[in-house]
């Protein structure tokens, strides 16, 4: 039972690189959403796709590309890395019938940190 | 659009002790409420929901939360905590039907530390 998997789990960058932050799901879930989860800040919305060909901007979309070529993956890219990036990214995935009931099964996460 | 406001970032407690997480809620639309537990360096799980029905809602592991319209909270309650309880908390939102699309508006989270 793999779910949702992210990978790397730890990454560092330096300032002004760029990488792209994998998740898969093999729960054929039609929705996928990236947060980041900062102290005190909770997790805030980056980017999500309610199918493959779909994306659009969560709540803190600056600095942060997507896509959505097939269900299964919904890589994040950092365009150019920033200290403020320096946070844990979830991938989290839905199926079509549970935004209904909000259940979202989240990866491990992936902690990022931008000198 | 919704907001979450968690009202305690930390609460301590001693084991056996019972222990209350608050949380407040905003929203123009009826929303779905939720609490995700996070254990150290892992991913969120649910923990429990209200969708519809009864305001009272339970967790496998004796958590329990009130859905109360009136206040717009969805306080997180547990009689009698174990040490295995410590973790973060998160309460989350999420529009009602078909405006829903995936999407999860959550708090900044309760740390809950259980002493012995």
């Amino acid at each position: 039972n793999a779910g949702v998997t992210q990978t790397p789990k730890f990454q560092v960058l330096k300032t002004g690189q760029s990488m792209t932050l994998q998740c898969a799901q093999d729960m054929n879930h039609e929705y996928m959403s990236w947060y980041r989860q900062d102290p005190g800040m909770g997790l805030r919305l980056i980017h999500y796709s309610v199918g493959a060909g779909i994306t659009d901007q969560g709540e803190v979309p600056n600095g942060y590309n997507v896509s959505r070529s097939t269900t299964e993956d919904f890589p994040l890219r950092l365009l150019s890395a920033a200290p403020s990036q320096t946070s844990v990214y979830f991938c989290a995935s839905s199926s079509i019938t549970s935004p209904n009931t909000g259940e979202l099964f989240f990866g491990e996460g992936s902690r990022l940190t931008v000198l | 659009a919704q907001s979450v406001t968690q009202l305690d970032s930390q609460v301590p407690v001693f084991e056996e002790a019972p222990v209350e997480l608050r949380c407040n809620y905003s929203s123009s639309v009826s929303v779905y409420l939720f609490w995700y537990v996070q254990y150290p360096n892992q991913g969120l799980q649910l923990l429990l929901k209200y969708l519809s029905g009864s305001t009272l809602v339970e967790s496998i592991n004796g958590f329990e939360a009130e859905f109360n319209k009136s206040q717009t909270s969805f306080h997180l309650r547990k009689p009698s905590v174990h040490i295995s309880d410590t973790a973060e908390y998160f309460c989350a939102v999420s529009p009602y039907g078909s405006s829903n699309t995936g999407k999860l508006i959550f708090g900044q989270g309760t740390t809950l530390q259980v002493k012995p």
